[in-house]
C-alpha cells in the first residue's frame, strides 16, 4: 500500500454545481478524517469516520457538506450548491486509533468554484 | 475561533543552527500535541507528538516542549538541514477534535 490517495487532484466547477471526493485510505486504517485548508491556514478538522460509523460531523461547514464512508473503506465528501468561498484544498487522513494517534494525509484535492 | 496559534509565519536559519518554532493553544482540555511537516503539493506529514503529561519528546534531531502552564509549546530542529525547509504546522486534540496553527515556513540556509 503506497499510502492514502485522494481523487481528483484538480477540480475546477461554477457556483451551484454539486461536487463529489474520494479519499481511499491506507487500508488497514479503520479511521478517516476529512480537513480543509484554505490559502495561509491550517487544515480545519470536518468530520471522522471509525469504520462506517461516522463519529463526528458537527464541524461540517453547512448542511451543503456531506461525507459517507459506506463500507468502512474509501470515503466520499460531497459539496452540493457550491459557492466561491468553498475554494479550498481538501485532505483526507487516515490512522490505526484515536485522534492523537498518527495521521496519515493524502494529496489533497483542490477545488476551485468560479 | 483560533485555539492554536503559531504567530511566526516565517523563520529562517543557517544550516547546522538550531530552529525553534513555536505554537501556544486556549483550550486547556487538549490532551495530545503533534508537529507535522508539509512540502509543497503534498500533504502534511507527521513529525512528532508529546502528550499532555509529557514535558518533553526527542526523536533524533527533532524535540518537542510543552510548558502546559503556559499553554505553550516549541519544535527544537538541531541541528537544522536544507532539507528541512518546510511549512511546520502545530495541532493539538482532545476527543473528537483536532485544531490546527496557521503554520511557520521555516527557510534553512547552506
Amino acid at each position: 500500500d503506497t499510502g492514502v490517495s485522494q481523487n481528483p487532484r484538480h477540480k475546477i466547477t461554477k457556483r451551484g454545481q454539486n461536487v463529489t471526493f474520494r479519499c481511499d485510505p491506507i487500508s488497514e486504517h479503520n479511521r478517516l478524517y476529512w480537513y480543509r485548508q484554505t490559502l495561509g491556514q491550517g487544515p480545519e478538522f470536518l468530520t471522522y469516520f471509525q469504520n462506517e460509523a461516522q463519529l463526528e460531523k458537527s464541524r461540517l461547514l453547512s448542511d451543503r457538506f456531506s461525507a459517507e464512508r459506506p463500507k468502512g473503506s474509501f470515503s466520499t465528501l460531497e459539496i452540493q450548491r457550491t459557492e466561491q468561498g468553498d475554494s479550498a484544498m481538501y485532505l483526507c487522513a487516515s490512522s490505526l486509533g484515536r485522534m492523537e494517534e498518527t495521521q496519515y494525509f493524502g494529496p489533497g484535492t483542490r477545488l476551485l468554484v468560479l | 475561533d483560533q485555539q492554536v496559534k503559531q504567530n511566526s509565519p516565517s523563520l529562517s536559519v543557517q544550516e547546522g543552527r538550531i530552529s525553534i518554532l513555536n505554537c501556544d493553544y486556549t483550550n486547556s482540555m487538549f490532551d495530545y500535541f503533534l508537529w507535522y511537516k508539509k512540502y509543497p503539493a503534498e500533504g502534511p506529514t507527521f513529525l512528532i507528538s508529546i502528550s499532555s503529561i509529557k514535558d518533553k519528546n526527542e526523536d533524533g534531531r527533532f524535540t518537542v516542549f510543552l510548558n502546559k502552564s503556559a499553554k505553550h509549546l516549541s519544535l527544537h530542529i538541531v541541528p537544522s538541514q536544507p532539507g528541512d525547509s518546510a511549512v511546520y504546522f502545530c495541532a493539538a486534540s482532545e476527543d473528537n477534535d483536532m485544531r490546527f496553527g496557521a503554520g511557520t515556513r521555516l527557510t534553512v540556509k547552506p
